[in-house]
Formats: structure tokens, sequence, C-alpha cells
């Protein structure tokens, strides 16, 4: 597969755990998140979203939290199963337009069957 | 609805020669974005086009260009090739109706298609 990343942070996980992700963004000015997976092989998939007026986003299995104060942002995945493993990124529209994305590193989660 | 393809997947090219990738979004999408993602740097912008204008542009050198043709099908043009140009190109299409994707409520998704793992010699 692809490799995106040689010194990614990583974090390994038992399948069914709760699995947290972090991402420290740069902008304060930022004002719209996103999580991205990416497999590998394949181009990133959109996870979830969230504005600057919110704290916290739920979709399915996962949940997004903002703090702009510290401008950290996480990616909480419940109930980790196998398909989970993949890099994650989080991006920021710091450039002020939502198609001008800076992404953050990535994160390898690797999840133990 | 077929998503985003890229074209081709994996290219070969050596020093100084140039090359052209190709991307054609989801249909009706009019955006589309063009990333670097390398090992060292990650994934970077490069730029953006929507119906036919450069839209936004990232911080590469003026040796990558790109194009959007009245189909929304978009290429991007690396010129002068170096060997730091090795990467995994990928682009991005979404309906891109408005400039900022929260604009009353609605969002502009970005969908990505697999990339194309450009390798110089």
């Amino acid at each position: 597969g692809e490799s995106v990343g040689l010194h990614l942070p990583t974090l390994s996980v038992q399948e069914g755990d709760n699995s947290i992700i972090n991402c420290a963004y740069s902008n304060s000015a930022s004002d719209y998140f996103i999580w991205y997976k990416q497999e590998s092989g394949k181009g990133p998939q959109f996870i979830i979203d969230i504005r600057s007026n919110m704290d916290k986003r739920q979709g399915q299995r996962v949940t997004v939290l903002l703090n702009k104060t510290v401008k950290h942002l996480s990616l909480q995945i419940a109930a980790t199963q196998p398909g989970d493993s993949a890099v994650y990124f989080c991006a920021e529209n710091s450039g002020g337009s939502n198609y001008k994305l800076t992404f953050g590193k990535g994160t390898l989660l690797t999840v133990n069957p | 609805k077929a998503g985003v393809t890229q074209t081709p997947r994996y290219l070969i090219k050596t020093r100084g020669q140039q090359v052209t990738l190709s991307c054609s979004p989801i249909s009706g999408h009019r955006s589309v974005s063009w990333y670097q993602q390398t090992p060292g740097q990650g994934l970077q912008f490069l730029f953006e086009y929507f119906s036919e204008t450069q839209r936004n542009k990232g911080n590469f050198p003026g040796r990558f260009s790109g194009r959007q043709f009245s189909n929304s099908r978009s290429e991007m043009n690396v010129s002068t090739l170096e060997l730091g140009d090795s990467a995994l190109y990928l682009c991005a299409s979404s309906p891109g109706t408005s400039g900022r994707a929260f604009s009353k409520g609605s969002y502009n998704e970005q969908f990505f298609g697999p990339g194309t793992r450009l390798t110089v010699l």
C-alpha cells in the first residue's frame, strides 16, 4: 500500500476499546475543522467535521471535540473495530477558504483483534 | 454515482521532464482541489479550481500549475521535475458552490480520489 508517513504518532488499541486521537491546530482564525481517515492505497475519506461555534459534534461511533482556547481537536471512536485501522488526519481551513485545507501530520491507529 | 478518478495511478519520470496528471470529479461537482502527499511534509495544498478559474493557491513554486475544463475535469502539470517532486498527488472534488463551505447552513464535503503516485528518478 501507499506510505503516508514514516514517523507518525501511533495509537494501538484492542478491538472494542474506545480510541482518542488528538490534534493541535495552528491557526486561531480557523473556523472549520475536519477529520479524515486514510487507508493504505486510498485517498483520505471524510469522517466528521465541526465549525468553530461548536465544541462537540457526534456522528456514527465518532465524536469530535474542539477546544479553541488551547487550539486542540480530538476524535473519539467508540467500540473500535479492525476496519478502523488507518491513518487519521485533522485539517483546518487556515487559509480562510474551506477549499484550502491545512492538514496535520496524521496518527496511525492500529486495532488489535 | 462514480467517485473521483485520477489517471494515471502510477508514473515514473526522470529529472527535468514534465508531467501532466488528470482528475475527473464526481458528476455535478464544480470544485477540484489538488494536494501533494509526502512522508516528510504530509498533505499539502497545491491549488483549487472552480468553474475553470483558480480560486485558491498554496505555496508551491510556479513549476506546479493546473487548469480546469468546462466539464470540471482538471489537470495539473509539473515542469522541470525534481527528485523532491516524488509524491502521491491527490485531487478532491466538491460541489463547491461557495468559497466557504458553511454558507447558510450548508457545507461542501471534499471527496478524494485514490491519487497518482509519481516517482522522479
